[in-house]
């Protein structure tokens, strides 16, 4: 089935602790990206990469990094996880272009402790 | 710089009323607005958007969304409510960010329909 995979669906990890979320698409979508939700705030986008190869911080980029090493895959790293990045983790695809919607994973619950 | 207001956190409905869940926006330029539901512990899903045209768009699952220009407002609404309807939406504009193609989302409306 088509869509957008993430692993792990949910992790609890030390503070300090290094960590990436996995992200894997099969619909050949150039652009993709990683959004946080938090009660109360909605989504807002971490990073984002229009095209493999290509990377750009979104709203909230500090204290993680991601790679676009091809078009299927947009790891998103944790360099060293602190408490206040507990949250719901999702990553989304999309055909380029601005007016077209995006599709999401099913995401990725982490807390940090 | 670019944003979206969803003024109310919990709408209920009962059955097979109709439903109205509100959204407003501020947007430099053409806007460019999106809906989303979010089911329990699933990602979001794609409802439908507004780009240009008809200010009534009509969507998945019955849904529609009216535009108004003079309101700045994206209101969705669907004629008759179904329990299966009750999740979590969320209202969306494109950002303007040059580069960035990402969306900014309201902080959404937990929708109820009761039997």
């Amino acid at each position: 089935i088509a869509g957008i995979t993430q692993a792990p669906t949910s992790q609890i990890l030390a503070a300090g602790r290094r960590m990436t979320l996995r992200c894997t698409q099969d619909m050949r979508h150039n652009a993709m990206y990683w959004y946080r939700q938090d009660l109360g705030l909605g989504l807002r986008l971490i990073h984002y990469s229009n095209t493999a190869g290509t990377t750009g911080k979104g709203e909230v980029p500090d204290g993680y990094s991601v790679s676009r090493a091809n078009t299927d895959d947009f790891p998103l790293t944790l360099a060293s996880a602190v408490p206040s990045q507990t949250s719901v983790y999702f990553c989304a695809s999309s055909p380029t272009g601005a007016l077209n919607e995006q599709f999401f994973g099913p995401g990725t619950r982490l807390t940090v402790l | 710089a670019q944003s979206v207001a969803q003024p109310e956190d919990q709408v209920n409905v009962a059955e097979g009323n109709p439903l109205t869940v509100k959204c407003t926006y501020s947007v430099s330029g053409n806007p460019y607005l999106f809906w989303y539901v979010q089911y329990p512990n699933r990602g979001l899903q794609f409802l439908l958007k507004y780009i240009t045209g008809d200010n009534l768009v009509k969507g998945s699952y019955g849904f529609e969304a009216e535009f108004n220009k003079s309101q700045t407002s994206f209101h969705l609404k669907k004629p008759s409510a179904l329990v299966s309807d009750s999740a979590l939406y969320f209202c969306a504009v494109r950002g303007s960010q040059t580069g960035a193609n990402n969306l900014f989302f309201g902080t959404g409306t937990r929708l109820t329909v009761i039997p």
